[in-house]
């Protein structure tokens, strides 16, 4: 059974800061992954997808990377801003499309 | 192009009443996915429907839980008696197929009671 996790659970920066978020998942064995964002009351919108067969992928001042064989993906956030704040959810897709979400990482960007 | 739409947007029971959602896909998204959110938690994945038909129910409690998608269109999901635990966020998703990015309703918040 796949398992998602994310650390930190939440972090708080100030505005400018580039920062990390990470996530891990137990099988290795994933047709991609996925990072969204959460606002709160709101649903999730989707950030990034990497395949499996990519080792990252950027839009804009985002960067996510992806190490399958260690089970491992991070999301860049290059010059935060306070509009950034939100949580952030990784998602792996081990197959027919179910995809297997972490905890989140609630992110506060202060100015 | 709208979003995928869902309602009511808020809702409160009492236990052992029955409560149904509705979720509209985008228009042309073959795949509809119903997800349970917690607070706290990442969404679980209750059922998913390719056009009218399920393709994964695994995690639904079916003792209590319904779900359909008639015509391959809009769904509904229902609960049926509502207990204390069932408190959530009910997150609607659709895709284009299995293999596309999924797009995300803003969720019907449910407290049970």
């Amino acid at each position: 059974k796949q398992e998602v996790t994310q650390i930190p659970a939440a972090l708080s920066v100030p505005e400018g800061e580039n920062l990390v978020l990470n996530c891990s998942f137990t099988d290795s064995a994933i047709y991609n992954l996925q990072w969204f964002r959460q606002d709160p009351g709101k649903g999730l919108t989707s950030l990034l997808l990497i395949q499996s067969s990519q080792r990252e992928q950027t839009s804009g001042r985002l960067n996510a990377s992806l190490d399958k064989s260690s089970g491992r993906s991070t999301l860049y956030i290059a010059a935060s801003q306070p509009g950034d704040s939100a949580t952030y959810l990784c998602a792996v897709n081990s197959g027919y499309s179910t995809l297997t979400f972490g905890k989140g990482t609630m992110l506060l960007v202060s100015p | 192009e709208a979003g995928v739409a869902q309602s009511p947007r808020y809702k409160i029971i009492e236990k052992r009443q029955s409560v149904a959602f509705w979720c509209n896909p985008i228009s042309g998204h073959a795949t509809l996915y119903w997800y349970q959110q917690i607070l706290g938690q990442g969404p679980k994945l209750l059922i998913q429907f390719q056009n009218n038909g399920v393709v994964d129910d695994s995690q639904l409690p079916k003792d209590r839980f319904s779900a359909e998608r008639l015509k391959g269109v809009d769904s509904t999901l229902k609960i049926q008696p509502a207990k204390l635990e069932d408190s959530a966020v009910y997150l609607c998703a659709s895709s284009l197929n299995s293999a596309e990015t999924q797009y995300f309703g803003p969720g019907t918040r449910l407290l049970v009671l």
